[in-house]
């Protein structure tokens, strides 16, 4: 079983409605996820951080954590086509002291006008 | 300016050869880490760093060598052992706060190209 799980897409979503990405994870243990948007060629970026279980809400993005389920998703609403990109999960574990940071493999999202 | 600076941009490696990529960061950030990205997959964990002179291996670390002499700096030898070396390369780093590292920010990467 991987640790962090992606569904790797192409996931094609129209301008304007809201795009729904998913990630579940192996290690009931983990403590901090986060939702980072690449672009080809290009190095990630951060989007979005949660720690607590619920929903956390920036702009047009909000993230939902779910530790009961070992699940967490990135909604972005009114989705623009600058928003087309590969968007990956990470997850922080504890590994005797030392912090691993794990990605899925990435959901590739296309906005279509 | 703070940040993340990875070289060189492009790098290419001989066969038989150990090459170094350099991960260089003034955000006075804890932790560093390296991985590897293969065209169309996510991010793979070579090795990471929580503190000065200590370090753990990843999920892919055979073929690759770290140090970490000095908390900006953690550079990455990918020595002859590695088969399959031609990859993006990224470093990233982070502070940890209240027991926990934060959010990770990325250099550039390298891009390795074997000839």
């Amino acid at each position: 079983q991987k640790e962090v799980e992606q569904n790797s897409g192409p996931l094609s979503v129209p301008e304007g409605a809201i795009a729904s990405l998913n990630c579940t994870y192996s290690d009931r243990g983990s403590q901090s996820f986060f939702w980072y948007r690449q672009y080809s060629g290009k190095s990630p970026e951060l989007i979005m951080f949660i720690y607590s279980n619920g929903d956390k809400e920036d702009g047009r993005f909000t993230a939902q954590l779910n530790k009961a389920s070992q699940y967490v998703s990135l909604l972005i609403r009114d989705s623009q086509p600058s928003d087309s990109a590969t968007y990956l999960c990470a997850v922080t574990r504890s590994n005797f002291g030392n912090e691993k940071l794990t990605f899925g493999t990435g959901t590739r999202l296309t906005i279509i006008p | 300016d703070g940040g993340i600076t990875q070289s060189p941009k492009y790098l290419f490696r001989k066969e038989g050869q150990n090459v170094t990529l350099s991960c260089e960061q003034n955000l006075n950030h804890d932790a560093m880490y390296w991985y590897r990205q293969d065209p169309g997959q996510g991010l793979r964990l070579i090795y990471y760093s929580q503190i000065v002179n200590d370090f753990q291996k990843g999920d892919i670390a055979e073929g690759y060598s770290v140090s970490r002499e000095k908390k900006e700096s953690f550079p990455l030898t990918v020595t002859s052992a590695q088969k399959n070396p031609t990859a993006f390369y990224l470093c990233a780093s982070s502070i940890r706060t209240g027991g926990v590292n934060t959010e990770a920010f990325f250099g550039q990467g390298t891009r390795l190209t074997v000839v």
